[in-house]
Parts: C-alpha cells; structure tokens; sequence
C-alpha cells in the first residue's frame, strides 16, 4: 500500500506566474486536504475535497483553487503567485472527513 | 475561531528523560486531536489520533492524554533517543462547520543530545 505522494517536490517560479501542485491519495481514501506551512510556523488549511466536492475552505484568496479527480488524487493551483506564497505545501488524505490525516512529503515552492 | 498554542517552543534534553510536550486548545469541541511529527524539510508523520470520547493513547513510547474541558492535551515520550529530535506538532479536528479542519499549533522543537 502506497503512502500520500505528492509532485514535484521542489519547484522555483517568478512572482505573477501559476502553478499547480499534485497529490495522490493513500489507498482507500476519499478525503484530501490541503494545507500551506511557512518556516517555522504550523500548517495553514488551504481547503479539502470530500468525493470530488469541496467541504470547507480557510482564509486564502480565489487565487488558490483546486480539484479532486474521480480517483479522489488532487491538484492544488495558484494563479498570480507573489513572493509570500513561497512555503511548504502539504497534502493529507483519509478515509473519511474528521478521520485520521495521512500526510505527504510536501512539495517547496519558492518564488522570486 | 479554534487557536492552539504550543509549549514549550523548543526543549533540549539529554538521551534517556522522559518529557512532556504541552498543547492547549481554545474551543473545547473537538471532534479529536493528532499529534505528528515532522522532520527539517520533510512532510508531517501521524503519531497519535485521540477521539474526544477517549483519555488517552498509547503507542510504543509515546503516550498522549486529552483534556476537552481544560482544553489540553499533552504528549508523553518516555526514554528519549536522539532518533526523536524533530518538531512536533498538535492539531485539533474542530466540529460544527469547521468539521475536518485540522488547526495546527506551531510546533515544540525537541532535541535528544546523546
């Protein structure tokens, strides 16, 4: 059984551009949340995905959108990134919403 | 607003204490809380899941109690090993409409010093 992954791991963009991130949920799971972690600060909740719809949404602007495909992976998008979306970006899964969160190895994304 | 506060921030201890890493909670209803850790760089490792229903959990080492009416819970690693430097963190899985929002305190930086 295959763990949370997420790609690509590293990633370098210039202010204004867009990016989208990528992660595969645990087996079995149906739930993927994401969440963006400054240094040295906790993760943030960016948003989750419950069966293809979204269930709750932290305090990020529009800019930051995602999806779920039917095989319940994920993709987290930014548009017009500015250099204070630099940070770790996290992806957990679940069986279910509320249950226990399995997370990847992040992916760090820095802009200049 | 759910808030959760780490203490202390960072601990420094010699291999073989034992040691208590604190976590508070500011909205006592809590569908449950997860402890995880999290290596420099790296992505976060579920240690321990407490239900609301549920005192305490254990897993090898490590032994976590929940408190929901002091809003509290604390992580108990006994005999540490160097192996258990890393930041560790709480979460709390709030209900209502915040159901399945992990809220995050910053984190105890633990070093093991052989």
């Amino acid at each position: 059984e295959t763990g949370v992954t997420q790609s690509p791991t590293h990633l370098i963009k210039t202010r204004g551009q867009q990016v989208t991130l990528r992660c595969s949920s645990q087996s079995g799971h149906n739930t993927v949340s994401w969440y963006q972690q400054a240094l040295g600060q906790g993760p943030q909740f960016i948003f989750q995905y419950y069966r293809e719809e979204e269930n709750g949404r932290g305090n990020f602007p529009p800019r930051f959108s995602g999806l779920q495909f039917p095989n319940y992976s994920s993709e987290l998008n930014v548009n017009a990134l500015e250099l204070d979306d630099s940070a770790l970006y996290l992806c957990a899964s679940s069986t279910g919403i509320g249950t226990e969160a399995f997370f990847g190895q992040g992916t760090r994304l820095t802009v200049v | 607003k759910q808030e959760v506060t780490q203490i202390p921030a960072a601990l420094s201890v010699p291999e073989g204490e034992n040691l208590v890493l604190n976590c508070s909670f500011t909205d006592s209803a809590i569908y449950n809380l997860q402890w995880f850790r999290q290596d420099p760089g790296k992505g976060l490792t579920s240690l321990l899941l407490i239900q609301s229903s549920q005192r305490e959990q254990t897993s090898g080492r490590l032994n976590a109690s929940l408190d929901k009416s002091s809003g509290r819970s604390t992580l108990y690693i006994a005999a540490s090993q160097p192996g258990d430097s890393a930041t560790y963190l709480c979460a709390a899985n709030a209900g209502g409409t915040s159901y399945g929002k992990l809220t995050f305190g910053q984190g105890t930086i633990l070093t093991v010093h052989p």
